[in-house]
């Protein structure tokens, strides 16, 4: 069984410019979730998707966005990016029942300079 | 809501030795919790959860955990370190009922000398 496959691995992005970065999670899971790591904040949990639906959202800003795709693939955009976007990007997935653990691809490495 | 506090940002044993990292949570419900593992460019991989039933945890790569729940803590351990065990270890909280989002602990930065 195929994990959490996450594309590109690494990304270099221009302040202002916008980003998307991709997410297939383990077949048949249909739960998405996304988390920044950086050194000075740890994980921060970004939103979650659902069967095509945003069922929570973290603590940031307008400009990081997401959705999910018929097929439980995500993606999440982050618009006119800043210096302290740069991070690491992971996404998890999640069978349905109710005490399942997270699956966590090896993340994307994005970096504004 | 819930926090997870992870004391000591770096442990440093000696091959062979107990590795024991601690965690420490606070939640207004009895949550789920969870260990896991990173590597340096790699994602997160699971160590070991619990959710209910019995206290004591037993996970992969010889690691275990204790849920006491009169000290709200849930301690890691491991009787004998490995130089594979090096590693970024992360504590983790998540409510019953709304377990999609998980909070982390900032990390413990686990050093194993030969």
């Amino acid at each position: 069984k195929a994990g959490v496959t996450q594309t590109p691995r690494y990304l270099i992005k221009t302040r202002g410019q916008q980003v998307t970065l991709s997410c297939s999670p383990i077949s048949g899971h249909r739960s998405v979730s996304w988390y920044q790591q950086t050194p000075g904040q740890g994980l921060q949990f970004l939103f979650e998707y659902f069967s095509e639906t945003q069922r929570n959202k973290g603590n940031f800003p307008g400009r990081f966005s997401g959705r999910q795709f018929s097929n439980s693939r995500s993606e999440m955009n982050v618009s006119t990016l800043e210096l302290g976007d740069s991070a690491l990007y992971l996404c998890a997935s999640r069978g349905d029942s109710g005490n399942t653990e997270a699956f966590f691809g090896q993340g994307t490495r994005l970096t504004v300079v | 809501a819930q926090s997870v506090t992870q004391l000591g940002s770096h442990v440093s044993v000696s091959e062979g030795a107990l590795v024991l990292l601690r965690c420490n949570y606070s939640s207004s419900v009895p949550p789920y919790l969870f260990w896991y593992v990173q590597y340096p460019n790699q994602g997160l991989q699971l160590l070991l959860k619990y959710t209910t039933g019995a206290t004591l945890v037993k996970g992969i790569n010889g690691f275990e955990a204790e849920f006491k729940k009169s000290e709200t803590s849930f301690h890691l351990t491991k009787p004998s370190a490995h130089m594979s065990d090096a590693a970024e270890y992360f504590c983790a909280v998540s409510l019953r009922g709304s377990n999609y989002k998980l909070t982390f602990g900032k990390g413990t930065l686990l050093t194993v000398n030969p």
